[in-house]
């Protein structure tokens, strides 16, 4: 099976301007979820989506959403740019993480997307 | 809370030395625990994982024991190599808002000479 894919891989972005990341799952998995990592904070859990529907969210801002679509594929969008946006956006999937099984899934992770805000 | 500390490094080793990697965590219930491994460039990839109490996972010559009395999950290989040079997160698993997300440590940058 294909692993999971993300694109673009990088982007070169100014402040206030918006962006928007892809993310295709592996074949099968309907969650994905996204994370954001930088330097000084780490990997931080930014949503995670299940059949087009967003179930859970970490503590960002409004400008940070995203969507599903119904091959599960994901989009997360970033308005409003700031500085403090450039990091590497990773996202990752698994089978369905809503079964009571799912606390012992593992998540498979893309190679990211790695933003640039200047 | 649910949170991971784990010993940030970076550790240099030399080829063969035996490796450990501190991880503690604080959760309620019952959280599975996870190591990933980022090489440079790269995303996270699974390197094991424990989903109960005293479980053992193991792989590539790694290995971490789930220890729900000392609220650990540390991570050994007995002889590094060059190519196990990379960063390694501990993380566990909880659930939330009817979903399952990860908490992650800072990370241990790992460097292996020859």
């Amino acid at each position: 099976k294909a692993g999971v894919t993300q694109t673009p891989r990088y982007l070169i972005k100014t402040r206030g301007q918006q962006v928007t990341l892809s993310c295709s799952p592996i074949s099968g998995h309907r969650s994905v979820s996204w994370y954001q990592q930088t330097p000084g904070q780490g990997l931080q859990f930014l949503f995670e989506y299940f059949s087009e529907t967003q179930r859970n969210k970490g503590n960002f801002p409004g400008r940070f959403s995203g969507r599903q679509f119904s091959n599960s594929r994901s989009e997360m969008n970033v308005s409003t740019l700031e500085l403090g946006d450039s990091a590497l956006y990773l996202c990752a999937s698994s089978q369905d993480r809503g079964t009571l099984a799912g606390l012992q899934e593992t998540q498979y992770f893309g190679p990211g997307t790695r933003l640039l805000v200047l | 809370g649910n949170s991971v500390t784990q010993m940030e490094g970076p550790v240099t080793l030399s080829e063969e030395a035996f490796l450990t990697i501190n991880c503690t965590y604080t959760a309620t219930g019952y959280p599975s625990l996870f190591w990933y491994v980022q090489y440079p460039g790269e995303g996270l990839q699974l390197l094991l994982k424990a989903t109960k109490a005293d479980d053992k996972g193991s792989n590539k010559g790694f290995e971490a024991t789930y220890r729900k009395e000392t609220t650990s999950f540390h991570l050994e290989k007995g002889s590094v190599q060059v190519s196990d040079s990379a960063v390694y997160f501990c993380a566990l698993s909880y659930s939330g808002a009817g979903s399952y997300q990860l908490t992650f440590g800072k990370g241990t940058k790992l460097s292996v000479i020859p």
